[in-house]
């Protein structure tokens, strides 16, 4: 039972462009909503955040949207750079992150084409 | 400031074995926790300990242990090893206040090989 779904395991965007990156969710105690991103041999690098409370969160290229009505939310980068390509992970809480611990996705690799 | 570190890297044990894996967490954060991550997947939360003490379990069996030492430095213990569980053992550090606890940031991740 997958309480936190991304369903494309593959995006490729051309430089200079927007990529979006979807992500479902079917848990509706979950309150608290991050992106994480991760180069191979590397841990997840934390990227932005949400909280339920909000419906938009920016910070530089990303923007992060949540449609809570709808269960999803989506991560938006532009302009999209080579150094966007790695996997995204779209990871959701519950009380703020606390003892029950991060559920996430299970990852979108996006691929920035020159 | 220093960031989350894990030991060892890589590491192969044989079935039935036991094996500790090391984390020491971010400077000013009280609260740990531990993922499995196997190919193709998403981290999977193992548990979380704050103050010493464990402070939320997901779905894994009692052969996965764990410590939180006073310096918040953390150990992963499993025992009976078995094939499923290689993976990518990811440790993250957070810091908790009151009822919430904020971000979580990951270490590089030890890489277990189970034969």
């Amino acid at each position: 039972d997958q309480q936190v779904k991304q369903n494309s395991p593959s995006l490729s965007v051309q430089e200079g462009r927007i990529s979006i990156l979807n992500c479902d969710y079917t848990n509706s105690m979950f309150d608290y909503f991050l992106w994480y991103k991760k180069y191979p041999a590397e841990g997840p690098t934390f990227l932005i955040s949400i909280s339920s409370i909000k419906d938009k969160n920016e910070d530089g290229r990303f923007t992060v949207f949540l449609n809570k009505s709808a269960k999803h939310l989506s991560l938006h980068i532009v302009p999209s750079q080579p150094g966007d390509s790695a996997v995204y992970f779209c990871a959701a809480s519950a009380r703020g992150g606390g003892a029950d611990g991060l559920t996430f996705g299970k990852g979108t690799h996006l691929i920035i084409q020159p | 400031e220093t960031g989350v570190t894990q030991s060892p890297t890589h590491l192969i044990k044989t079935r039935g074995q036991q094996v500790t894996l090391r984390c020491s967490s971010q400077s000013g954060h009280n609260t740990v926790s531990w993922y499995q991550q196997a190919l193709g997947q998403g981290p999977q939360f193992i548990f979380q300990y704050y103050r010493e003490e464990e402070n939320g379990r997901g779905n894994f069996p009692p052969r996965f242990s764990g410590l939180q030492f006073p310096n918040y430095s953390s150990e992963l213990n499993v025992n009976a090893l078995e094939l499923d569980d290689s993976a990518l053992y990811l440790c993250a550090s957070s810091l908790t206040s009151g009822l919430s606890t904020d971000t979580q940031y990951f270490g590089p991740g030890t890489r277990l090989t189970v034969l």
